[in-house]
């Protein structure tokens, strides 16, 4: 069965440094999202990604957060300068389309630690 | 702004016996619910949905049902197995139409055997 693999597994940065997130999503999936769960809370929406643009995001992803899918694969986030609160599990997420089903199926996740 | 809920956060019950997890949601432009279980560091894994046009969807094991009314849904899961021990989420799909998920706190579930 086709999965969302996520790379890398566990990082662990200094404050301010950059972050890139890997996501190859499934292969017929048109709609992609990243989420995040803080240890201890929720699993809360970041930003929804389709057709090469952003279809929306919330309050947590601001000017820090860019998304893209420089190779038609990879689904990236990238963390321009790291913040101890950015510390948390950052899961991605797709989906065939909006006429299929809404079902989204997620990565394994990559542990962010910011020290 | 807590739209989905889960108000318990761990759940046990005995191997055989059914287990009942709750949801309670205040949005009543959520057109789709979802239940997903998560292993510790691993990703949610989709279990069962259901579409706000219907009041029950059954899989196996696993039945949801929807009260729009109530707005409450809920996820039986019988006969209950020790494998089934997982943090359950209840997700609701936005009125928005990019689909985003809106999650719960998560309720925990022990299997004892």
């Amino acid at each position: 069965e086709p999965e969302v693999t996520q790379t890398p597994s566990h990082q662990v940065t200094q404050m301010g440094q950059e972050v890139i997130l890997r996501c190859v999503p499934i292969s017929n999936h048109l709609y992609f999202y990243w989420y995040r769960q803080i240890l201890g809370q929720k699993v809360e929406f970041l930003v929804s990604f389709y057709n090469n643009e952003i279809s929306e995001k919330s309050e947590i992803f601001d000017d820090q957060f860019s998304v893209e899918r420089p190779d038609g694969s990879n689904f990236t986030l990238k963390i321009r300068s790291t913040k101890l609160e950015d510390s948390a599990m950052y899961f991605c997420a797709t989906r065939p389309g909006l006429a299929g089903p809404s079902t989204q199926y997620f990565g394994p996740g990559t542990r962010l630690l910011v020290l | 702004d807590q739209q989905v809920k889960q108000n318990s956060p761990s759940l046990s019950v005995q191997e055989g016996r059914i287990s009942i997890l709750n949801c309670d949601y205040t949005n009543s432009m959520f057109d789709y619910f979802l239940w997903y279980k998560k292993y510790p560091a691993e990703g949610p894994t989709f279990l069962i949905s259901i579409s706000s046009i219907k009041d029950k969807n059954e899989d196996g094991r696993f039945t949801v049902f929807l009260n729009k009314s109530a707005k409450h849904l809920s996820l039986h899961i019988v006969p209950s197995q020790p494998g089934d021990s997982a943090v359950y989420f209840c997700a609701a799909k936005g009125s928005s139409n990019t689909g985003k998920l809106i999650f719960g706190q998560g309720t925990t579930l022990q299997v004892k055997p």
